[in-house]
Formats: C-alpha cells, sequence, structure tokens
C-alpha cells in the first residue's frame, strides 16, 4: 500500500463547475498536509496547505482534512482551462520530508 | 523575492560521467531538500539540509550521491558515477524553521543517463 493516494484521473470538468480532487494517507502520525498543482514541465507549485481537521479556503480553492478518515480533497470552485494540471497530494510526517501522491490529472473543458 | 533556481536546467550525461546538480534556496530558508522524480514514478524525498547539516538522509539511493550545502547557502549534489536508473528531474525545495515546513519547489533539473 502507497503511503499517499490519489487517483490518477483524469478528471475532466466543465467550465465554471466545481472539480473535487481526494487524497488518502496510511500513516496516523501525519501532520501537515499540501496541494501543489503542477503544469506539465514545470516544477510544483504550492497552493494550499491543511494542519487541522476541517475546511480551508482560499479564493476558489477549499482544502478540507479528515484525521480520523486519513482523508485530505480539494475543491476547485468555478474551474477555469488555466486549472489543468496535475495536482499532488503531499503529507508531512515528522516536519521535514514531504512524502507525495503520484497526482491527479484534472482537465478544464470551456 | 527571488525563488528557488536550479542549475543547470537540463543534463544529458553518458554512463559512468560525473554530474553536479546546484540549488540556490530562498534566501532566508535555512532548510533545503531535494527530491527526485523518475519517469512513472511519485516525487520522491532524498535528503534534507538545516543550514550546513545533514538532517535526513534517508532517501539517498546509494553511496554514488554526495549532497553538499558549505556554508549554509546553495546547495550541490553530485552523481558519480552516473547510471541510466538515475535519469529523472530532481528537484530542490526550501523553507523557513517552523513548526508547518511548507516547501517551495524550484524548476528542477531534468537529467537524462545515456
Amino acid at each position: 500500500q502507497k503511503e499517499v493516494e490519489q487517483n490518477s484521473g483524469p478528471l475532466s470538468v466543465p467550465e465554471g463547475a466545481i472539480a473535487s480532487l481526494n487524497c488518502t494517507y496510511s500513516d496516523r502520525v501525519s501532520q501537515s498536509f499540501f496541494w501543489y498543482r503542477q503544469y506539465s514541465g514545470k516544477s510544483p507549485e504550492l497552493i494550499m496547505s491543511i494542519y487541522s481537521n476541517g475546511d480551508k479556503e482560499d479564493g476558489r480553492f477549499t482544502a478540507q482534512l479528515n484525521k480520523a478518515s486519513q482523508y485530505v480533497s480539494l475543491l476547485i470552485r468555478d474551474s477555469q482551462p488555466s486549472d489543468s494540471a496535475t495536482y499532488l497530494c503531499a503529507v508531512n510526517k515528522y516536519g521535514n520530508k514531504l512524502v507525495f501522491g503520484a497526482g491527479t490529472i484534472l482537465r478544464v473543458k470551456s | 523575492e527571488a525563488g528557488v533556481t536550479q542549475f543547470p536546467s537540463h543534463s544529458v550525461i553518458e554512463k559512468g560521467q560525473t554530474v553536479t546538480l546546484r540549488c540556490d534556496p530562498i534566501s532566508g530558508h535555512d532548510n533545503l531538500y531535494w527530491y527526485r522524480r523518475v519517469m512513472g514514478k511519485e516525487i520522491k524525498f532524498l535528503l534534507h539540509f538545516v543550514k550546513e547539516s545533514k538532517q535526513d538522509e534517508s532517501g539517498m539511493p546509494n553511496n554514488r550521491f554526495l549532497a553538499e550545502r558549505t556554508g549554509g547557502t546553495y546547495s550541490t549534489l553530485k552523481v558519480q558515477p552516473a547510471e541510466l536508473e538515475d535519469s529523472g528531474v530532481y528537484f530542490c525545495a526550501s523553507s523557513l524553521q517552523g513548526q508547518y515546513y511548507e516547501q517551495y519547489f524550484g524548476p528542477g533539473t531534468r537529467l537524462t543517463v545515456t
């Protein structure tokens, strides 16, 4: 079992819709959780971080964390074609190394 | 504020040769990390520096890889001798000291070993 699991996709949504990306992790001691966006051939770009159970909103992005279920999600409202990218879930256990999922490809169709 | 920079952006070398990758972290970031993504796989942690000290090098694949961070500023990652399986994209990231360790990534170095 991988430490961080994501559906590889692609997830296709129409422009203006809500995109929902999901991630599960196996280690209960995980402390902090991150979503990165990666365009093809580019580096991962940090878009959201979350540390406590519940929701955290930043513009069109909402991260949700449920530590009891070991589940993290990212909602993108009003999806735009420019949101088309690979979204990486990363988990930080002991304050240093990140463990990444394989990423979910998101395609927003105009 | 300048982001994390890496040099070179792309390197093509033959098996058995040596390559040195460089990373300049965001100014003021004591934490520096190296990661690698090989074709079709997840991004994997290699090692972590706090200033000039190696905090965690559990992800280094073998002793052909040597990382340094003299003076606690930029870091180098040397692969000697390179093997075919070393091909991939090498990312550097940096973060401030603190509880939540938000890491910011550089553009990466694409290494191709032929």
